[in-house]
């Protein structure tokens, strides 16, 4: 069965401070990996996808990584912000059809001061 | 381009009662999904059209779920009679053909009481 899990499914980290959110996955065939990012209140906005042979991308503070032998994926926020609160969702795209995206439900993560 | 627009931002009504969520795509993309999110279960596909097409709905959870795409700027996700287990925020997401990102709208927070 084609699954997506991430943890934790929540976090609370001092600004500043660097976190990594995990993400496993059994989806076969694999196509590509996206990481989102989802403000409270606003739609999920894509900060990385990573396709089977890439193994780390980075976006600014954010870097992901991939390993397709192991499917799993994380994401490694530095020096966090205030403004990093949010939700994380990681969404794997098999290669079967126009659509087949599994969706994780997310880490929730919450900078404070 | 304002991105993927969608209406109401929050509606709140009783079980029973007729809803009607609106979308505008982005324009020039030609896929359109509708979305369901809970904490419980994340991001669900519902449905998801094609020019226009309606390709896949086997995500629609029972027949009080309908969705329309009269044309390339405007769909519809209508619910009727609501219930209370249908509260959960609607989001909508359009992508181009050749592109895999697809951009989401603000979503609607349904609340059915």
């Amino acid at each position: 069965k084609n699954q997506v899990e991430q943890s934790p499914q929540s976090l609370i980290i001092l600004e500043g401070k660097n976190c990594t959110l995990q993400c496993n996955y059994t989806v076969s065939p694999f196509s590509n990996l996206r990481w989102y990012k989802q403000d409270t209140g606003r739609g999920p906005v894509s900060l990385t996808i990573m396709t089977f042979s890439e193994n780390t991308k980075s976006n600014g503070r954010y870097t992901a990584t991939l390993d397709a032998d192991t499917k799993q994926s994380s994401l490694h926020i530095t020096a966090s912000q205030l403004s990093d609160s949010a939700s994380y969702i990681c969404v794997v795209r098999d290669q079967t059809g126009a659509n087949n995206l599994f969706f994780g439900t997310g880490t929730r993560l919450t900078v404070i001061p | 381009d304002a991105g993927v627009i969608q209406s109401p931002r929050h509606e709140v009504t009783e079980m029973g009662q007729e809803v009607t969520l609106r979308c505008k795509p982005i324009s020039g993309h030609d896929y359109l999904f509708w979305y369901r999110q809970t904490m419980m279960r994340g991001l669900e596909l519902l449905i998801y059209f094609n020019n226009n097409v309606p390709i896949d709905d086997s995500g629609m959870p029972e027949d009080r779920f309908s969705a329309k795409m009269p044309n390339a700027s405007f769909s519809t996700l209508k619910i009727q009679p609501s219930e209370p287990r249908d509260s959960a925020v609607y989001f909508c997401a359009s992508r181009r053909t050749g592109l895999t990102e697809a951009f989401f709208g603000q979503g609607t927070r349904l609340t059915v009481v």
